[in-house]
């Protein structure tokens, strides 16, 4: 138990649609990090936050996704008129204090039709 | 631009045998080093470090060494066993952490 948990586990829309995806650490790490990964790939960064601050964004998040992290604790990345490019697993990580290491949550599979 | 890179996709082992999987990078500045797990479905569960002060790193049935001049990084599994089949990543964070930097994964099968 990484002390991270995602919600939905699994979603499946319609092109065009939104959706969007929910991450709760268990307990209050700072760093809270969004991955994409795709079959064949490794997870690729998406943005971290530090507490409800959002520090760094890659250029894989177009404008059409959106995360944010309200009060510092659970986040939340949205996703707006999705394209079958974007079905791929979302994966939420926190950094411990102890040492630099991220933990992974269980993941949320999107597959757009 | 891959600043980490795992280079063969695959790997099968017979049970029992040593598995060794193979990590490049090409960013100097990195100085910690990870290795993760995934099964399918499921997110990359965290399964050993190394910091580049150190050259090997051992945790029961895994070691990672690194090579810095090389700029190489293997984990040896061994005894393999049918449960370590999964996909498994290197990784890398740039020293402020804002960044975890993971090759493309290899596939690892242990056969019984």
């Amino acid at each position: 138990d990484t002390g991270v948990s995602q919600n939905p586990r699994h979603k499946i829309t319609k092109r065009g649609q939104n959706v969007t995806f929910r991450c709760d650490p268990i307990s209050e790490h700072n760093r809270l990090y969004w991955y994409r990964q795709t079959l064949g790939q490794g997870p690729e960064f998406l943005t971290y936050f530090q507490n409800e601050a959002q520090l760094e964004k890659s250029r894989l998040l177009s404008d059409r996704f959106s995360a944010e992290r309200p009060k510092g604790s659970f986040s939340t990345l949205e996703i707006q008129r999705t394209e079958q490019g974007d079905s791929a697993m979302y994966l939420c990580a926190t950094l411990t204090g102890a040492r630099n290491t991220i933990y992974f949550g269980e993941g949320s599979w999107l597959t757009v039709v | 631009d891959q600043q980490v890179k795992q280079n063969s996709p695959s790997l099968s082992v017979q049970e029992g045998r040593i598995s060794i999987l193979n990590c490049d990078y090409t960013n100097s500045m990195f100085d910690y080093f990870l290795w993760y797990k995934k099964y399918p479905a499921e997110g990359p569960t965290f399964l050993i470090s190394i910091s580049s002060i150190k050259d090997k790193n051992e945790d029961g049935r895994f070691t990672v060494f690194l090579n810095k001049s090389a700029k190489h990084l293997s984990l040896h599994i061994v005894p393999s066993q049918p449960g370590d089949s999964a996909v498994y990543f290197c990784a890398a964070p740039l020293s402020t952490g804002n960044q975890f930097y993971f090759g493309t994964g290899t596939s690892l099968t242990v056969i019984p």
